[in-house]
């Protein structure tokens, strides 16, 4: 089945300490997104590929990178992970500005 | 004002009522518009796109309001399986490229 898989599911790391999710799609769409999503709150966009495009939201802090080395992979950095930054981060798919398909999200916790 | 808003919820209805939920959006340049529904602790799923002719799925009625701005669902019959909650998504394009725009999510809570 096409989809869209993060890993790893669940994932802890130390104040301060680089971490990187990854996320990849068998749907081939052109358009990958990686979201933020704090408890009780909608998913916040951090920013996008269209195609090799990378589109930065302006309240996207620094500390937040993204790489697609290719059309089925992304990548999440947090290069300096706070306690703040503890949440689910979600990668989204779609094919041009159509539905998004979401993948079942990394749950990061900062200790 | 925010750029999308929703009902803010929760909703709490017997099984077998209707329930209707709303959404309003600020730019008029907005192309695309579709409903999402998430359940706790995990992803959104698409549940509808939304069209300016209306569209239905089954139980479920979205409907789109150019004019005035505004998206609409309506849930027929709710089942204990609805509870979750129903996001509003906007996708619009700018000088930059295009943004993506969730609401802040309706609550349902769907009881026997």
């Amino acid at each position: 089945d096409a989809m869209v898989i993060q890993n790893p599911r669940y994932q802890v790391t130390q104040f301060g300490k680089p971490v990187t999710l990854s996320c990849s799609q068998t749907l081939n769409h052109n358009v990958m997104y990686w979201y933020q999503q704090k408890s009780s709150q909608a998913p916040k966009l951090l920013f996008h590929y269209y195609d090799k495009d990378f589109n930065n939201e302006a309240d996207t802090p620094d500390n937040f990178q993204s790489r697609r080395p290719n059309t089925s992979f992304c990548f999440l950095d947090i290069r300096s992970p706070g306690l703040g930054d503890a949440a689910m981060y979600l990668c989204a798919t779609s094919n041009q500005v159509y539905e998004q398909y979401f993948g079942p999200g990394t749950r990061l916790t900062v200790t | 004002r925010k750029e999308v808003e929703q009902d803010p919820g929760p909703f709490n209805v017997p099984e077998g009522a209707t329930v209707a939920f709303n959404c309003t959006y600020s730019n008029s340049a907005s192309q695309s518009f579709f409903w999402y529904r998430q359940d706790c602790r995990k992803e959104p799923k698409l549940l509808m796109s939304v069209y300016s002719s209306g569209n239905e799925d089954g139980r479920f009625t979205a409907q789109l309001n150019r004019a005035s701005q505004y998206i609409s669902l309506l849930i027929r019959d709710s089942k204990l399986s609805d509870s979750a909650t129903y996001l509003c998504v906007v996708t619009l394009k700018g000088a930059g490229g295009f943004k993506t725009i969730f609401g802040a999510g309706t609550r349902l809570f769907v009881k026997a």
